[in-house]
Order: structure tokens, then sequence, then C-alpha cells
């Protein structure tokens, strides 16, 4: 268990309703990722995070918005909730500066947008 | 933009047989991660690929990879149903805070017996 806890692990929303999804976790850890799982595409990043208030768009960021004001915390907002934002969300954590230890992944959140 | 490509995408085998998954990328990386997932789970981390040449075995699973060709193999051997899950390589890119993973778009494995 690498400490890192997603909420909510369900949702379903309607289009055009703002969403907030929260990864947690416990560790400290200064790297923290959002990504998107669909078929076909695997896991594509949304946006990561280097530290509070540091954060950078990943490959389809469009549509999405995050937040990191405190270290445990990273949210991923949805302004405006679409039927192509059904999804399902994973959250990673890198431990340390380097690449020799691979991402820790959260439990995900399976959101439903109709 | 780094493209990661997994082939082949759907693999069904018989149990007690061997083959290979391969992992193509677009541009010059120097670590590969291996990774598991079941359905409805999270992602497992199996193996982490370091340097060129590296090759690293657990259980039937044995990774390896050529940075030169850019390319990575997951081998298996002698399936049983316990391997059926997808398995996804992803790729680092980027430096220092702008580093993150890329990942294949996984190869969905059945295991029949």
């Amino acid at each position: 268990d690498a400490g890192i806890t997603q909420s909510p692990r369900h949702k379903v929303t309607e289009t055009g309703t703002p969403v907030t999804l929260r990864c947690h976790q416990t560790e400290n850890h200064r790297y923290m990722y959002w990504y998107r799982q669909d078929p076909g595409h695997g896991l594509r990043l949304i946006h990561y995070s280097y530290g509070v208030k540091d954060t950078d768009k990943g490959e389809v960021s469009d549509g999405y918005s995050v937040s990191r004001s405190k270290t445990e915390d990273f949210l991923l907002t949805l302004e405006s909730a679409t039927s192509s934002q059904t999804s399902v969300y994973f959250c990673a954590i890198r431990f340390g500066q380097g690449w020799n230890s691979p991402l820790h992944f959260g439990n995900g959140t399976r959101l439903t947008v109709t | 933009e780094l493209k990661v490509e997994q082939n082949p995408l759907f693999l069904s085998m018989q149990e007690g047989k061997n083959y290979t998954i391969y992992c193509n990328y677009s541009t010059t990386s120097d670590r590969l991660y291996w990774y598991r997932q079941d359905p409805g789970k999270s992602l497992e981390s199996l193996f982490v690929l370091l340097s060129n040449g590296a090759v690293k075995q657990e259980g039937r699973l044995m990774a390896s990879l050529d940075t030169k060709a850019r390319l990575s193999t997951l081998h298996i051997t002698a399936a049983v149903h316990d391997l059926s899950a997808t398995y996804f390589c992803a790729v680092k890119i980027g430096e220092t805070s702008g580093s993150r993973l890329t990942f294949g778009e996984g190869t969905q494995l059945t295991v029949n017996p």
C-alpha cells in the first residue's frame, strides 16, 4: 500500500456540472500525476504536480484543471463535465527524486457523465 | 511527441505455451516500466528496466530492454491462467521536474486451459 487514497471511488454526474476528484497521500511525496484510462488508449496523462502550487499540463489537459495547495492533496477538477470525460481516473505518485522506482497508483475513480 | 506501441493488443494463448509481448517507442528514453492490471483494479508494477541490456525475471515473466532499438519485450514462459490480465509498458520522457510516463495501449492477455 503506497498510502494513496482516491475519492470518490465512483461518481455519476450530469453534463455541465462541475466535478472534483481528490487524490490524497500520507507520505509527503513531491511528485503526483493524474491519468485517465479509456479502452484503446491506455493511460493518458492529464496534469501533474512537482510540488505545492507547481503543476503542469499533460497530453490531454483540455477541460481539466488541478490544484495542489498542500503536499498531501492533488485535486482534479472538471469545470463543466462532458460525456467525453466519462472515464476511469487514476492518481499516481513518484517516490523520491529519480525514476529508479515505478509510479505507484491509487485505486481509481470511475466517473460517468450522463 | 513520444509514441509507445504495444503488440499484440489482444493475445489468447493456451496454458503451457510461450509468447512475447513487444513494446516499441519512438524517442530516446533511459527508463521503461511494465505494469499489470486485472479487470476493475489498479495498476501493479512488474518490472523497472533502468539501462540498455537490462533483463529482469519474476516467475514466468521476463522483461528486457534494448534502448538502441527502442524496444522492450515481456516474455511469458509456460503460461498459466493466473497470468490473464492486461499488461502495459510505460516509457519515461522529459527531464527533472517535467519528467513523466507515457503508456502503451496495453496488451490484453487471456490464458485458456
